[in-house]
């Protein structure tokens, strides 16, 4: 069974340009999450999908992140304007089922550095 | 806010040796996990753990869940180089910002075996 596929792996930009990520979940995961990433951190969730809707983005920075999952698939991660403090790795998660109960499992995430 | 301390940060151990991880936490929650990860990997998932005085065991690691004490252990026995990595403890609990469970991680503890 393939894992969760994320690209690029590796994305360099200068600040103020705009980014995108783009994340495949498990095949028949409905709950998609984003997480961030610092350097000597743990993840930090950003938003998560049920299907097509976004029923938790109370940590994403709506300012200048936005995020869609259309037809509730494969989700894409946005950053206009970048910023040097955007510097992460992003990672993609996915679950079989709704809800808090179940096993997360991660891609291999994107590395963003922003000069 | 939920706050999830993991110590220590960073491990040495020589192969062979025991060692204990600790993960405390500071609100309630019955759900922990415990997940590795290998230098630009992603996360992949050791144990879930799901109520009070669980206990898994995978080869050479050991977890369990005091949920009174608010404390997770992962236990090392007799390490070997292979369990060279960094491991992360994420509680599943309510975030006060959205009303939703989510994972919170703690910032990881990086462990390295030595012959």
């Amino acid at each position: 069974e393939a894992g969760v596929v994320q690209s690029p792996r590796y994305k360099i930009i200068e600040k103020k340009q705009p980014v995108a990520f783009w994340c495949n979940p498990i095949s028949g995961h409905n709950t998609l999450y984003w997480y961030l990433q610092n350097l000597g951190q743990g993840p930090e969730l950003l938003i998560r999908y049920e299907n097509e809707e976004a029923v938790d983005d109370s940590q994403l920075p709506k300012d200048r992140f936005s995020a869609e999952r259309l037809k509730g698939v494969d989700s894409t991660l946005k950053i206009q304007p970048a910023e040097l403090g955007d510097s992460a790795v992003y990672l993609c998660a996915s679950s079989p089922l709704p809800g808090h109960q179940e096993t997360q499992y991660f891609g291999p995430g994107t590395r963003l550095l922003v000069l | 806010e939920l706050k999830v301390e993991q110590n220590p940060l960073f491990l040495s151990m020589q192969e062979g040796k025991n060692y204990t991880i600790y993960c405390n936490y500071s609100t309630t929650s019955d759900r922990l996990y415990w997940y590795r990860q290998d230098p630009g990997k992603s996360l992949e998932s050791l144990f879930v753990l799901l109520s009070n005085g669980a206990v898994k065991q995978e080869g050479r690691l050991m977890a369990s869940l005091d949920t009174k004490a608010r404390l997770s252990t992962l236990h090392i026995t007799a390490a070997v180089h292979d369990l060279s990595a960094t491991y992360f403890c994420a509680v599943d609990a309510v975030y006060s910002g959205a009303g939703s469970y989510q994972l919170t991680f703690g910032k990881g503890t990086k462990l390295s075996v030595i012959p």
